[in-house]
């Protein structure tokens, strides 16, 4: 199985300030297709999962654009230019390339 | 809007049986490939299993192969997750998602299973 690994795990943040979440897939995410399936869900807490980000680098529609990600092949990150309070919950990487399709540990993100 | 709704959630003995039921509205259910997710009290996200808008095919965790089915029902517009041989590590909230883009973009509410005895 292709495993996930995200750092930190938790990732505690002071308001208005920028925050960076890093994943790492042990195989190459990259398909045929050209495409490069790694995506990033963010949980508030007592909440469903929400996906923020798509194929690396595509926004959600409704989602702000403090939020960014970026990264190839197997080396990929979350960036959230300005922490507001509603960024407060666990954020996940999940892969779609291979099958078993697999998650990351996730990171908490919370207020300093 | 698009709607995700699980039932059919609770408390089962471990080796019985559950069926989950997502009904889905808002989309074409017979255009995307669906998902459930699960994740156990206070853990993060696992993947248990996909179908494709079809059927024709479908894959599963490791950890549930040869123990859960899914399915759908095209005519009612449900996604069906049929847990057989219950264990006490299946106890988790079960989410339903629809694939949009290569990935989960609408999600459930989820409904917890607790296997217990």
């Amino acid at each position: 199985d292709v495993v996930m690994t995200q750092s930190p795990l938790s990732l505690p943040v002071t308001l208005g300030q920028p925050a960076s979440i890093s994943c790492r897939s042990s195989q190459s995410l990259l398909y045929t297709d050209g495409n490069t399936y790694l995506s990033w869900f963010q949980q508030r807490p007592g909440q469903s999962p929400r996906r923020l980000i798509y194929k690396v680098s595509n926004r959600d529609s409704g989602v702000p654009d403090r939020f960014s990600g970026s990264g190839s092949g197997t080396d990929f990150t979350l960036r959230i230019s300005r922490v507001e309070a509603e960024d407060v919950g666990v954020y996940y990487c999940m892969q779609t390339r291979h099958w078993p399709q697999t998650f990351g540990q996730g990171t908490k993100v919370e207020i300093k | 809007q698009v709607q995700l709704v699980e039932s059919g959630g609770g408390v089962v003995q471990p080796g019985r049986s559950l069926r989950l039921s997502c009904a889905a509205s808002g989309f074409t259910f017979t255009d995307y490939a669906m998902h459930w997710v699960r994740q156990a009290p206070g853990k993060g996200l696992e993947w248990v299993a996909m179908t494709s808008y079809d059927e024709s095919s479908k894959y599963y965790a490791n950890s549930v192969e040869g123990r859960f089915t899914i399915s759908r029902d095209t005519s009612k517009n449900i996604l069906y997750l049929q847990l057989n041989s219950l264990r006490t590590e299946d106890t988790a909230i079960y989410y339903c998602a629809r694939v949009v883009n290569g990935s989960p973009k609408n999600w459930g509410q989820g409904t917890l299973v607790t296997v217990s005895s």
